[in-house]
Parts: C-alpha cells; sequence; structure tokens
C-alpha cells in the first residue's frame, strides 16, 4: 500500500537554526498538511496545502514557518529560527480526492529536538 | 473552538476481553470522525472514518459508532489481543483541518 515518508526520522538542531522537514506524500494526492504532536500533548493541526498554495494555516503557523512543494514529489516544511519550545514530533498527511470524506494518510513522523 | 476528550486516558484489559473507548466533541458541526492508531515512536495508522450522516462503521473486530448531537463517539474493539496494544487517537474533522483527542492508551495482557 502506498505510504507517506517522511526525512529525517529524528532531526537534533541548535536554537535559532534553520530546519527543513521533508515528505513525500502518496503520489497521486493533491491536498498536503502538517501536524505536530509536543510530547505528551494532543496531535495539533499547522497548515494545509493545495494548488501550491496554503488553504488554511492555524495560529501555530506563524512568519517562522512556511512550506513549499518544490518539485512533484517533495512537500517541505521549514523553521527559520527554531526555538526550544518547536520541539515535538511533527507528521505529515497526505489526502487523494477532494471531498470531505475522504481519510487523510500520515507519515511515521519526524522527531525535532532543539538544543 | 472544538475541543476532543478522550476517556480513559489509559487502559488495561486481559487478552480476550471486549473493550470500548469514548471520544466526546464540543462543536457537532463535524464532517466526520476518525479513530487513529499511533504505535510509540511511530505515525497515526487510520483505522475508520465515519461520515457526519453516519452512525457506524465496522471494520473486522473494530466497530466505531458517532452520535453527532451528543458529540460522542465510541470505539468498540472486540476479542482485544496483546497486538492492539497501542494509543488509540480519535479526531473530528472541520473545514480543512483535523482537531485531536489525547488519546487512550490501550494495554492488552497475555
Amino acid at each position: 500500500e502506498p505510504e507517506v515518508t517522511q526525512t529525517p526520522s529524528h532531526q537534533v538542531t541548535q536554537m535559532g537554526q534553520e530546519v527543513i522537514l521533508r515528505c513525500v506524500p502518496i503520489s497521486n494526492h493533491l491536498y498536503f498538511y502538517w501536524y505536530r504532536q509536543i510530547l505528551g500533548q494532543k496531535v495539533e493541526f499547522l497548515v494545509s496545502f493545495y494548488n501550491n498554495e496554503i488553504s488554511e494555516k492555524s495560529e501555530i503557523f506563524d512568519d517562522q514557518f512556511s512550506v513549499e512543494r518544490p518539485d512533484g514529489s517533495n512537500f517541505t516544511l521549514k523553521i527559520r529560527s527554531t526555538k526550544l519550545e518547536d520541539s515535538a514530533m511533527y507528521f505529515c498527511a497526505s489526502k487523494g480526492e477532494q471531498g470531505r470524506n475522504q481519510p487523510q494518510h500520515f507519515g511515521d513522523g519526524t522527531r525535532l529536538s532543539i538544543l | 473552538k472544538q475541543e476532543v476528550t478522550q476517556i480513559p486516558a489509559a487502559l488495561s484489559v486481559p487478552e480476550g476481553e471486549n473493550l470500548v473507548l469514548n471520544c466526546s466533541f464540543t462543536d457537532s458541526a463535524i464532517y466526520n470522525l476518525q479513530w487513529f492508531r499511533q504505535d510509540p515512536g511511530k505515525g497515526l495508522t487510520s483505522l475508520l472514518l465515519i461520515q457526519s450522516s453516519q452512525r457506524e462503521q465496522t471494520s473486522g473486530r473494530l466497530n466505531a459508532s458517532l452520535d453527532k448531537s451528543s458529540g460522542r463517539s465510541t470505539l468498540y474493539i472486540a476479542a482485544s489481543q496483546p497486538g492492539d496494544s497501542a494509543t488509540y487517537l480519535c479526531a473530528v474533522r472541520e473545514a480543512n483541518n483535523l482537531f485531536f483527542g489525547t488519546g487512550t492508551r490501550l494495554t492488552v495482557i497475555p
């Protein structure tokens, strides 16, 4: 079964540095998402992306965050100047079809540790 | 703002027992509700999706129900197995994003 893949599985970065998290969604999917999960807390929505633009973002997704689909296969999340509180698991998800009742398929996540 | 709550936070049962996990949400204007499984250090595996117009969905030993008007869903697991041990998350969909609960950590004891 097709999968969403995320790299790296674990990223350790110094505070203030830029980090890019990478995702390869399922190949024919059109809708892309990033979520994060701080240790012990809920999974939280960050941003959704369709047709090369952000369709919705949460209040967490401030100016330090950006997303990009640089080519036909990758979907990236960039954090410009990382803070300690950015330490979390970051999940990428994709969805194939338009419609309210199509499930989102999630990757295994990238654990981001800010030192 | 939508709030999703799951009770209990943790549950241990002996193998073979049937069990029910609960999920409640505050805003009934949802498109659908999804149950996920999360294994330690892993991503989210979708188990069942119930559309807002549906009352239940079944997949194998899993049955999920939805009462949208009261803001509740249950996940019923029949004849539990040690391999069912994981954290179970429910999430409701509004517009473009999912609102997740904090999960129920299930341990099935052999």
